[in-house]
């Protein structure tokens, strides 16, 4: 069974404090994704990754950075946490498209992170 | 630019009833159109998906038909059961760059017995 794992179900941070959420994939994906995801705001792109240490940014990277030294591995970070970080944490990931191919997005279960 | 808007929820209906959720989008191009759903404490899965215009795509009695003339992929179910409360998502992706997904804000709906 495919599967992306999150580091954390629950997390609580103090405000300043550096976070780091990990997602691991184990289906040999090439892309990489992290999304927060607020209600009625849906989800947003913070940051993606085509390929190890490779990394471009999405609609709202302001505020954090990103890791891939492992192609399995895609680590999010928050270098000063602020409440307005407060939110669902989601990572996915995908296989390279070939032609017009889109290939689906899977998706971990969550980071619920709650900043102090 | 692109986005996805669909209905605001919840939408809230008995066994057996009828569900239509509207999805309407933007997109320069050519976009491919999915949905999503997220099952309580759960990430999202995909749900259904179609690539081209009159496509149809359809997965666990849920269906959808991409309409590029109204720019809508909207997603029914002829008889909705309790196990499909759940929070939906519309996407689109173009079919260029790195197909990254535009997603809308959800809507959670609620089924009762």
């Amino acid at each position: 069974d495919v599967k992306v794992t999150q580091s954390s179900r629950y997390l609580v941070k103090r405000t300043g404090e550096k976070v780091f959420l990990e997602c691991v994939q184990d289906m040999d994906h090439e892309n990489m994704f992290w999304y927060r995801q607020d209600p009625g705001l849906g989800l947003r792109l913070i940051y993606f990754s085509y390929d190890v240490k490779m990394k471009e940014k999405g609609d709202i990277p302001e505020g954090y950075s990103v890791s891939r030294e492992k192609k399995e591995r895609f680590s999010l970070i928050l270098e000063s946490a602020s409440t307005n970080q407060t939110s669902m944490y989601l990572c996915a990931s995908s296989s390279r498209p070939g032609g017009n191919k889109m290939h689906e997005q899977f998706f971990g279960p969550g980071t619920r992170l709650t900043v102090l | 630019g692109n986005s996805v808007t669909q209905m605001e929820g919840p939408v809230t209906l008995s066994e057996e009833a009828f569900l239509t959720i509207n999805c309407t989008y933007t997109a320069t191009g050519y976009p491919s159109l999915f949905w999503y759903v997220q099952y309580p404490g759960e990430g999202l899965q995909l749900l259904l998906k179609a690539t081209k215009a009159d496509d149809k795509g359809s997965n666990k009695g849920f269906e959808a038909t991409y309409r590029k003339e109204t720019t809508s992929f909207h997603l029914e179910k002829g008889s909705v059961q309790v196990s499909d409360s759940a929070v939906y998502f519309c996407a689109l992706s173009l079919n260029t760059g790195f197909q990254k997904l535009v997603f809308g804000t959800g809507t959670r709906l609620l089924v009762s017995p």
